[in-house]
């Protein structure tokens, strides 16, 4: 079982971008899953599944934050990055990053506030 | 839209049984939508206990059962350990896209 770590900024401004990265330790990104997804919680709220990708690079994303969303992966530093574009409040939320096999980050929280 | 439609909560007695469901607003819940549940304690990430459909991971424990029932997918744990009290989500498969659960909040009392 591999660790999950998300890091990145705890405060971004509105209409700015979100930029966090999962690192995977204990293991390799190409070999421990064949795809790291990203998903995020706002306090009190559920589970919304953003998008993932692949160990190939090809990517799915969630159709509602599709326009704003990039994810990618850099195997040689075992790093899964989420990029999410013009950002608003409704974007605050603990991000997580997780694997096909069962594994997840402790999350990162993310505010939106100027 | 796509709606994926859990119990808001659910109450059972120490060393009861229990099943949460998840339904789709597309229809029937089949294998291929491949069914994952995963369990969120208060103030911790979730964790993982079954995917497609009804298999569990090294850690899930024996008392924790997937399956189809119904026309949606079903989360069954037997034997209620007070530890189980929880959030659980289910999370579908939709054409390149998953869609979470609302969550059933689980109370063991």
């Amino acid at each position: 079982q591999v660790q999950l770590q998300e890091s990145g900024p705890g405060l971004v401004k509105p209409s700015q971008t979100l930029s966090l990265t999962c690192t995977v330790s204990g293991g390799s990104l190409s070999s421990d899953g064949n795809y790291w997804s990203w998903i995020r919680q706002p306090a009190g709220k559920g589970l919304e599944w953003i998008g993932r990708i692949y160990n190939s690079g090809s990517t799915n994303y969630n159709p509602s934050l599709k326009s704003r969303v990039t994810i990618s992966v850099d195997t040689s530093k075992n790093q899964v990055s989420l990029r999410l574009s013009s950002v608003t409040a409704a974007d605050t939320a603990v991000y997580y990053c997780a694997s096909d096999r069962g594994d997840w980050g402790p999350g990162t929280l993310v505010t939106v506030s100027s | 839209q796509t709606v994926v439609t859990q119990e808001p909560s659910l109450t059972v007695s120490p060393g009861g049984t229990v099943t949460l469901t998840c339904a789709s607003s597309t229809g029937a819940v089949t294998s291929g939508y491949y069914p994952n549940w995963f369990q969120q304690k208060f103030g911790q990430a979730p964790r993982a206990l079954i995917y497609s459909t009804s298999n569990k991971y090294s850690w899930t424990p024996a008392r924790f059962s997937g399956s189809l029932l119904g026309g949606k997918a079903a989360l069954t744990l037997s034997g209620v350990q007070p530890e189980d009290e929880a959030e659980y989500y289910c999370l579908l498969y939709y054409d390149d896209a998953w869609v979470f659960g609302g969550g059933t909040k689980l109370t063991v009392l």
